[in-house]
């Protein structure tokens, strides 16, 4: 099962890109990378995911390396109601169980 | 995106009694559900995998006998805490699995708040 890591904490400006990172450096060829991020005292909410293209929704933005073995999700312009804990997991194929780590806990500033 | 609903939001019990938690999914058909729960400042943890028409697959450390999963139809399963204690008090979040896209995603719940008294 690949694990990921991430920074505990970060900061941002309102109005500036947030840029997360997640090292995933024992991820397989056919496993994604998924990105949810949850708000106090609710359910996760899902973000965006992707194999190996960079990928691009309404919320944000995904990056993912030539290697796979990490990747950043950018929130173009973060807002206050951005503030949340941002994780980043990659999917067991075969079971489709998503394994919570920690995650970032993302502190947007006016 | 997909919405999943859970009912209750909020349950407070006396100890010894047993609390049923559903999970809806309303807009799409979910075979697999997932349950987790969420102590104060921590992370979610997995329970188990909720499969419709069969017997769930609990993680390790999860005793089956007490977080009783029941997935009878393809929109529903209910988690049923059963001679529920302090201890279990906890936020408890379901997922359901959809597979209509070309990949799967989970959508999760908002979260159902059990304080046990």
């Amino acid at each position: 099962d690949a694990k990921t890591t991430q920074p505990p904490s970060m900061d941002c400006a309102e109005g500036r890109a947030a840029n997360l990172p997640c090292n995933h450096s024992t991820i397989s060829g056919n496993e994604y990378v998924y990105w949810y991020r949850q708000i106090h005292s609710q359910g996760p909410q899902y973000i965006i995911h992707g194999l190996k293209n960079n990928e691009t929704n309404e919320m944000a933005s995904l990056i993912i390396t030539e290697d796979r073995k990490s990747s950043t999700l950018i929130l173009p312009h973060a807002t206050l109601r951005d503030t949340a804990v941002y994780y980043c997991i990659v999917l067991e194929g075969n079971t489709g169980k998503l394994i919570f780590g920690q995650g970032t806990t993302l502190q947007v500033k006016p | 995106g997909a919405v999943v609903s859970q009912h209750p939001s909020r349950v407070i019990c006396k100890s010894g009694t047993s609390v049923k938690i559903e999970c809806r999914s309303l807009d799409f058909q979910a075979t697999t559900m997932f349950w987790y729960r969420q102590f104060p400042k921590q992370s979610l943890m997995l329970m188990a995998t909720s499969n419709e028409g069969s017997k769930a697959t609990y993680e390790q450390g999860v005793e089956k006998d007490k977080f009783l999963i029941n997935h009878a139809s393809l929109t529903l399963s209910t988690l049923t805490v059963t001679s529920a204690h302090p201890e279990d008090s906890s936020f408890y979040i379901c997922s359901a699995r959809d597979l209509r896209r070309r990949t799967d995603t989970q959508y999760f719940g908002p979260g159902t708040r059990l304080t046990v008294l």
